[in-house]
């Protein structure tokens, strides 16, 4: 089992430039999530899918899109990417949302806008 | 108040020390607690669930009091490879994700 897996997993863009990042997930979970994580604010949610074609909105959504495309996999859109948008993007998933459920983590994808 | 806090550190200690994070949250209503470690440059992986009764896993126990609403991790005879960052998880009653806290630096140093 790869668990989840992410692409890329460092990308650079200049502003305005448009970008997908990829998430899947071998493990049959039916919630997975998208957070970013800049220093000193720890992980922020920014949308996640409960089940297959669900999606809702975290803490900071704005300035990106998500796609439940199956079962398996989540990705996370930035239309139009901003310097604010430097982060590092970790997709995760579990078998439920909520409860007492482990979430599994991707390796992160390292994104830089300048 | 926030849901989730932690107080970031960094904890700067000495291999073999004791250590102790405490992690305070907000709704009273969470049941489910846990404790995740981070690594530098790493993803987050569940370290350990907290337990109503309190529980142990080796060198780390972790308590939940209800009452004040706080959980803590002990990590005892500390190593240098449990420098990471600690990040303490509860659940919000619903179908709603787990909360995460911001996260408590550790530094064990030789």
């Amino acid at each position: 089992n790869a668990g989840v897996t992410q692409t890329p997993k460092f990308q650079v863009l200049k502003t305005g430039q448009s970008m997908t990042l990829q998430c899947a997930q071998d493990m049959n979970h039916n919630s997975m999530y998208w957070y970013r994580q800049d220093p000193g604010m720890g992980l922020r949610l920014i949308y996640y899918s409960a089940s297959e074609g669900t999606t809702d909105k975290g803490e900071v959504p704005n300035g990106y899109n998500v796609s439940r495309l199956n079962k398996r996999e989540f990705s996370l859109r930035l239309e139009s990417a901003a310097p604010s948008q430097t982060s590092v993007y970790f997709c995760a998933s579990s078998e439920r949302a909520g409860g007492a459920y482990e979430q599994y983590f991707g390796p992160g994808t390292r994104l830089t806008v300048t | 108040r926030k849901e989730v806090e932690q107080d970031p550190g960094p904890f700067n200690v000495p291999e073999g020390a004791t250590v102790a994070f405490n992690c305070t949250y907000s709704n009273s209503a969470s049941q489910s607690f846990f404790w995740y470690r981070q690594d530098c440059r790493k993803e987050p992986k569940l370290l350990m669930s907290v337990y109503s009764s309190g529980n142990e896993d080796g060198r780390f126990t972790a308590q939940l009091n209800r009452a004040s609403q706080y959980i803590s991790l002990l990590i005892r005879d500390s190593k240098l490879s449990d420098s990471a960052t600690y990040l303490c998880v509860v659940n919000i009653p619903g179908n709603t994700p787990l909360v995460f806290g911001k996260g408590t630096r550790l530094s064990v140093i030789a």
